[in-house]
């Protein structure tokens, strides 16, 4: 079964650093591309970050940018989000989609960023 | 940037009847347009892409059509299962990806 699955969310003050994963799995994972999608508790989506097969080509929205790294690793078939310098908007659930038509999305994992 | 916008951003709908759901970018997108549809508490399901295909195992009831800057789903005869909301996305010119606001097709 093709499935992705991610893990990492909590609490965070302002100012903390969390790491976010997604564990592939059912498919052959070197071979594609991945996003991070976020949605705000009660809003719409909003596309964090995309890596490619590569990890040649890498890009963030500006909302994120300089305070978010987005990685992966294909001996554990495993995405990675590094998310530092943590703001209460950027308090949302967290998803993990597969490729840039993003046909297979993880469960989610709610990210809280409050004092 | 691109930005979508829906409309309505709320469809009340009697089961069975049709729904239209509008999607229009800001400047042309070609048909690399996407729609999702999204129930309380799940990740998001890929309905449509290509403006106008269906993802594997959505139902025919589903359609896209549009191209440029207007979009359209539609959904034939809604069933208790397509109360949901809905977004449509363009990853024509990106970086970033953009989303519309979502439209909710609610019971009438």
């Amino acid at each position: 079964e093709v499935q992705l699955v991610e893990s990492g969310g909590g609490l965070v003050q302002p100012g903390g650093s969390l790491r976010l994963s997604c564990a592939a799995s059912g498919f052959t994972f070197s071979g594609y591309s991945f996003n991070w999608v976020r949605q705000a508790p009660g809003r719409g989506l909003e596309w964090v970050s995309y890596i490619s097969s590569t990890s040649s080509t890498i890009y963030y929205a500006d909302s994120v940018k300089g305070r978010f790294t987005i990685s992966r690793d294909s001996a554990d078939n495993s995405l990675y989000l590094q998310m530092n310098s943590l703001r209460d908007e950027d308090t949302a659930v967290y998803y993990c989609a597969r490729s840039l038509d993003m046909k297979v999305w993880g469960q989610g994992t709610l990210v809280t960023v409050s004092s | 940037e691109i930005v979508m916008t829906q409309s309505p951003a709320t469809l009340s709908v009697s089961p069975g009847e049709r729904a239209t759901l509008s999607c229009r970018a800001s400047q042309s997108v070609s048909s690399n347009l996407a729609w999702f549809q999204q129930k309380p508490g799940q990740a998001p399901r890929l309905l449509i892409y290509g403006a106008s295909t269906r993802a594997t195992g959505i139902p025919a009831r589903f359609s896209g059509s549009g191209s440029g800057t207007e979009f359209t789903l539609t959904i034939s005869s809604l069933q208790s299962e397509d109360f949901a909301v809905y977004y449509c996305q363009q990853y024509n010119n990106w970086p970033p990806l953009t989303f519309g606001g979502g439209t909710k097709v609610e019971i009438k």
